[in-house]
């Protein structure tokens, strides 16, 4: 069974850094893109960024660019998510998702909180 | 970027309507389009990819069409169960930029 869970959530004030982490299991995690999604309070699902599965390829959407870094562990079968510089607008549930075949995100964790808040 | 625009919003239905959600490509995505179910509090779950193929365990009342910037999502008799926000998302790009949303609301 696909499974993908999240941790390091949590309160961190404006200015402050975070690392989330997604530890992956149930199928070849190295075969697979990874990506993070966040939802902020109430609002819709916002793609954060992408990496392919060698991390070869690194995406960031523009709201997050040069604050947050991607990053794999494929021995691990981890994702992670360095996040700096943190603002009130970073706060969201932060979900990570697999890519499936298809490039579709076919297997998504549960989410953790982030709150960004003094 | 692509932009993806849904309508409704919101949506009122009852129990054994026919209800139809449509998302729209601010340039052409081909079929890579995907619907996404979400509860309050839960994941959001895949329902629907290449803009029609239903994932495995989704209910046939689930269906997609569409392609190239217009798509649709119906449900043929709604559920109980079904009372939830739905998003499109595109994802020929390695944004995967999503709609903003449709919530289902019990009438």
């Amino acid at each position: 069974e696909v499974q993908l869970v999240e941790s390091g959530g949590g309160l961190v004030r404006p200015g402050g850094s975070l690392k989330l982490s997604c530890a992956a299991s149930g199928f070849t995690f190295s075969s697979h893109s990874m990506n993070w999604v966040r939802q902020a309070p109430g609002k819709g699902l916002e793609w954060v960024s992408h990496i392919s599965s060698s991390s070869a390829t690194i995406y960031y959407a523009d709201s997050v660019k040069g604050r947050f870094s991607i990053s794999r562990d494929n021995a691990k079968s981890s994702l992670y998510l360095q996040m700096n510089s943190l603002r009130d607008e970073d706060t969201a549930v932060y979900y990570c998702a697999r890519r499936g075949a298809d490039h579709y995100f076919d297997y998504w964790g549960q989410g953790t909180l982030v709150t960004v808040s003094s | 970027d692509i932009q993806m625009t849904q309508s409704p919003s919101t949506l009122s239905a009852s129990v054994g309507d026919r209800v139809t959600i449509t998302c729209r490509a601010s340039q052409s995505i081909s079929s890579w389009l995907a619907w996404y179910q979400q509860k309050p509090g839960k994941a959001p779950k895949l329902l629907i990819y290449k803009a029609s193929s239903l994932e495995s365990g989704v209910p046939s009342r689930f269906s997609g069409s569409g392609s190239g910037t217009e798509f649709t999502l119906t449900i043929s008799s709604l559920q109980p169960d079904d009372f939830a926000t739905f998003y499109c998302q595109q994802y020929t790009s390695y944004s995967g930029t999503f709609g903003q949303g449709t919530r289902v609301e019990i009438k």
